[in-house]
């Protein structure tokens, strides 16, 4: 079965500190690996894909098939990262887009 | 412009009642999707329609029944709320399950009592 786990319920740091979040996956196949974030009573933007390598806002995460981790990584934290962030798992060759969600890590950046 | 729209935002109602929510979205997107974010902010799917045929049903009572009248529009209806019904619901639709279409709605915080 496929799962993902995000291991912190919650990340505290400091403004200008170093930011991990967590995530590792569970599945055979090929899956396709996101990061979506939630502010404060907002709905869920997808923030990253690991398909597209890309850098938004400042945020990084690379796909570690060898550990199954997606881990989410930005070298300096900002206050308006403050936000909850899913981890999240697509079968690769799904058809029907059904995400499979992390139980989700809430980033607290503080001033 | 909204993509995703749900109504209604909030909705408190007690036990016992029958209920529903709706998401229209004006992407022209073919597939829509119900996730259910708990208390403990847990986000798992519900259902998906895909023009209009149910394509998935996770384990979920069958209290909730999705009807989807055209591909822009799925509802949610609920019977007899529980206590446990509390949560917020996250309407979704993308282009053929393509991950980079995947929109969401701003969710209906349901509460009941």
């Amino acid at each position: 079965a496929q799962r993902v786990t995000q291991p912190e319920k919650l990340l505290s740091v400091f403004k200008g500190a170093p930011v991990e979040l967590k995530c590792n996956y569970s599945y055979s196949g090929s899956p396709e690996l996101f990061w979506y974030v939630q502010y404060s009573r907002q709905r869920l933007q997808l923030l990253l894909r690991h398909i597209s390598r890309e850098s938004i806002k400042g945020f990084t995460a690379d796909l570690n098939k060898g550990e199954t981790s997606f881990h989410l990584k930005k070298p300096f934290a900002q206050e308006e990262d403050s936000a909850m962030y899913y981890c999240a798992l697509r079968r690769g060759s799904s058809n029907t887009g059904k995400l499979i969600f992390g139980q989700g890590t809430t980033l607290q950046v503080k001033p | 412009d909204t993509a995703v729209s749900q109504t209604p935002k909030y909705l408190v109602t007690q036990m016992g009642n029958d209920k529903s929510i709706k998401c229209e979205q004006n992407l022209g997107h073919d597939t829509m999707y119900w996730y259910k974010q708990d208390s403990k902010k847990f986000l798992k799917i519900m259902f998906s329609y895909n023009n209009k045929e149910l394509i998935i049903n996770e384990t979920v009572p069958n209290r909730f029944s999705p009807k989807s009248p055209d591909k822009a529009h799925l509802n949610l209806h609920i019977n007899s709320l529980e206590l446990g019904d509390s949560a917020v619901y996250f309407c979704a639709s993308t282009d053929k399950g393509a991950p980079r279409s995947y929109t969401f709605g701003s969710g209906t915080r349901l509460t009941v009592v």
